[in-house]
């Protein structure tokens, strides 16, 4: 079946806990990306990358990092967690690029105290 | 800045009526795509449908139409007939060549039996 995975689907952590939200997909796409998601405010993007060892900022990278070393993972790193990145984080893939269909993972319910 | 506006917050209906939720972008760009996605209660993130800037032509597909107008800046959507499961946060979004997707902070539709 044809999907995006992440893991762990929930998460409490602690302020300055450092942590890794993995995203894989199954369907060979180039383009992948990291959303947050916030009441009021819609998705914002994070991070995306283009294609393996290809990545670039979106609109609110602050406090977060990614990898592409394969093509299939794109995995976001919280060095330092802080309460302000308590949200509900989503990783999508595409064929190519943003303007193709965006295939959306379940989500990662993220909390930090 | 914030590229797409959906002024519409919540909307809340009774089954049978019809549903249009607003969506106005603005860009640059001669060419760019525009989405809407739907996020039903359970919270996964599902397409419904893309547009490229050069087709204004308007769909209809069962229930659902949309209505692009280069004019104004706008691509509203309707659900004709409205459902119960139709209720869901509906997000418009915004692709202009600059490899980032910029979503609106999204419609909470609420159909009542």
């Amino acid at each position: 079946e044809a999907q995006v995975t992440q893991n762990p689907r929930y998460l409490i952590t602690v302020t300055g806990k450092k942590l890794t939200v993995t995203c894989s997909q199954n369907m060979n796409h180039e383009y992948m990306s990291w959303y947050r998601q916030d009441p009021g405010l819609g998705l914002r993007q994070i991070y995306y990358s283009m294609n393996v060892e290809v990545t670039d900022k979106g609109d609110v990278p602050e406090g977060y990092k990614v990898s592409r070393k394969e093509k299939r993972n794109f995995p976001l790193i919280l060095e330092s967690p802080s309460p302000n990145q308590t949200s509900l984080y989503f990783c999508a893939s595409s064929l190519r690029g943003v303007h193709d269909v965006q295939y959306f993972g379940p989500g990662t319910r993220l909390t930090v105290t | 800045a914030q590229k797409v506006t959906q002024a519409q917050t919540e909307i809340s209906v009774v089954e049978k009526e019809d549903v249009t939720l607003d969506c106005v972008y603005e860009t640059r760009d001669t060419t760019y795509y525009l989405f809407w996605y739907k996020q039903p209660p359970s919270g996964e993130l599902v397409f419904l449908i893309r547009r490229n800037s050069f087709d204004e032509q308007n769909e209809i597909s069962g229930r659902y139409s949309w209505n692009f107008q280069k004019s104004t800046s706008s691509f509203n959507f309707t659900i004709t007939a409205s459902q119960v499961v139709d209720s869901a946060v509906y997000f418009c979004a915004l692709d202009n060549n600059d490899y980032k997707l910029s979503f609106g902070a999204g419609t909470t539709v609420t159909v009542r039996a």
